[in-house]
């Protein structure tokens, strides 16, 4: 069984300032992990995934995941907060197979202030 | 770029009326997806698909019904609407194998039922 956990319904940052938005996986097999983007009144885009090769992925937009197994942990960051970056995150993962179904966390609410 | 598609974006209908929920991918993936969101909450999947005729049920339950007649098409049906199934409804397709698989979404549908 697989579940994920995002620590931090709401982050609000300064624009300019480092982003990190927390996601905690649990997964009886090697995961997949992948972040994903939502806009206001839009669907969900991929950011960045993991899938065993390197453990520091980067994604679109400046964005990077760290995959750390002995902590279970699967970060997402951007050195510099831009305010086109306010939107909602998502952490989701996979154990593959044939199904490939996506567990999906509750989601972190990114405000960006000027 | 993903090509998936979802129409009305924005539904609003009297409760006990028939609808359909349409999406639509021209990418080809075999495997296509249903997920349930409410606002400020997480994707759940309520619906899934390997390909032509093949349908199952996700992990929540919901009254809704999909069908899987051509590999593009993967509408959702709700045969009589109640202000319960007010919710954001969001397709899914993916293709590849293991690693190289990601989900890619359409851009929502928002149904609100009076």
């Amino acid at each position: 069984a697989q579940s994920v956990t995002q620590l931090g319904s709401h982050v609000s940052v300064s624009e300019g300032a480092l982003v990190l938005l927390r996601c905690n996986y649990s997964s009886s097999v090697p995961p997949y992990l992948f972040w994903y983007v939502q806009y206001p009144n839009q669907g969900l885009q991929l950011l960045l995934k993991y899938t065993s090769a390197a453990t520091l992925v980067k994604g679109i937009n400046g964005f990077e995941a760290e995959f750390k197994k002995s902590e279970t942990s699967f970060h997402l960051t951007k050195p510099s907060a831009h305010m086109s970056d306010a939107a909602e995150y998502f952490c989701a993962v996979s154990g593959g197979g044939a199904t490939n179904k996506l567990i999906f966390g509750t989601g972190t609410l990114l405000a960006v202030q000027p | 770029e993903a090509d998936i598609y979802q129409t009305p974006r924005y539904l609003v209908i009297g409760t006990g009326k028939k609808i359909t929920l349409e999406c639509s991918q021209t990418m080809g993936h075999d495997k296509m997806y249903w997920y349930q969101q409410d606002p400020g909450m997480e994707l759940h999947l309520i619906h899934y698909s390997y390909g032509v005729n093949s349908t199952e049920k996700g992990d929540l339950s919901s009254e809704s019904t999909v069908s899987r007649i051509r590999t593009e098409h993967f509408p959702l049906t709700l045969e009589s609407a109640r202000p319960s199934h007010t919710s954001q409804y969001l397709c899914a397709s993916s293709g590849g194998q293991g690693p190289q698989e990601t989900q890619y979404f359409g851009p929502g549908t928002r149904l609100l039922v009076l």
